[in-house]
């Protein structure tokens, strides 16, 4: 089984200043990691995924997560943001050949103009 | 791109009524959906995997006699909220696997539906 935890629940920050929010993952196994957005009262949009490769993954939006396999950790930054960033970040976890999601509880971005 | 197109937005049913949620793949085939319910400022809870042609598998605590899940086509699935109750109001989201790719190519997550039950 996997868990995901999003240390932060809130995370306030001034426009054009950058953001990290941070993920931490336990799992016997190896796993995908998502990160996805969600707007007020709409679904899931998907941000960035780390399958295999480069632990180094670029997203949409100017966004981009780094796997760090000895901590755990799939942290997601970006170097500045916007008011449009404005929004609550989920992180998922699936274990290789699985096809569930397990979902952090969520960050809410606060975007200060 | 994959779209799941999910209906109603929003709906609002008086208690002890039922409430249908389609989820729809556009323009692939999904023979897994998710269904997921979301309370305020939480996370999302997985309800139960839709799979095509046969019964769903629900999560440990989901009532399936009270959440109806049918999945008839590969492209789309239904919830159904029978004999609603105040208590099942919620934010309800699904997502779908596009069969056509390797596992964890990602999921299409529809826009969720808001079920006020009064």
């Amino acid at each position: 089984a996997q868990s995901v935890t999003q240390l932060d629940s809130q995370v306030p920050v001034f426009e054009e200043a950058p953001v990290e929010l941070r993920c931490n993952y336990s799992s016997s196994v190896s796993v995908y990691l998502f990160w996805y957005v969600q707007y007020p009262n709409q679904g899931l949009q998907l941000l960035l995924k780390y399958l295999s490769g480069s632990t180094l993954v670029k997203g949409i939006n100017g966004f981009e997560a780094e796997f760090n396999k000895s901590q755990t950790s799939f942290h997601l930054r970006k170097p500045s943001v916007h008011i449009s960033d404005t929004a609550e970040y989920f992180c998922a976890v699936s274990g290789a050949g699985s096809y569930q999601l397990t979902f952090g509880k969520g960050t809410k971005l606060s975007v200060i103009p | 791109g994959a779209v799941v197109s999910q209906h109603p937005s929003r709906v609002i049913c008086k208690s002890g009524t039922s409430v249908k949620i389609e989820c729809r793949s556009l323009d692939f085939q999904a023979t897994t959906m998710f269904w997921y319910r979301q309370f305020p400022k939480q996370s999302l809870m997985l309800m139960a995997t839709s799979n095509e042609g046969s019964k769903a598998t629900y999560e440990q605590g989901v009532e399936k006699d009270k959440f109806l899940i049918n999945h008839a086509s590969l492209t789309l699935s239904t919830l159904t909220v029978t004999s609603a109750h105040p208590e099942d109001s919620s934010f309800y989201i699904c997502s779908a696997r596009d069969s056509g790719r390797q596992a964890n190519y990602g999921y299409t997550f529809g826009s969720g539906t808001r079920l006020t039950v009064v």
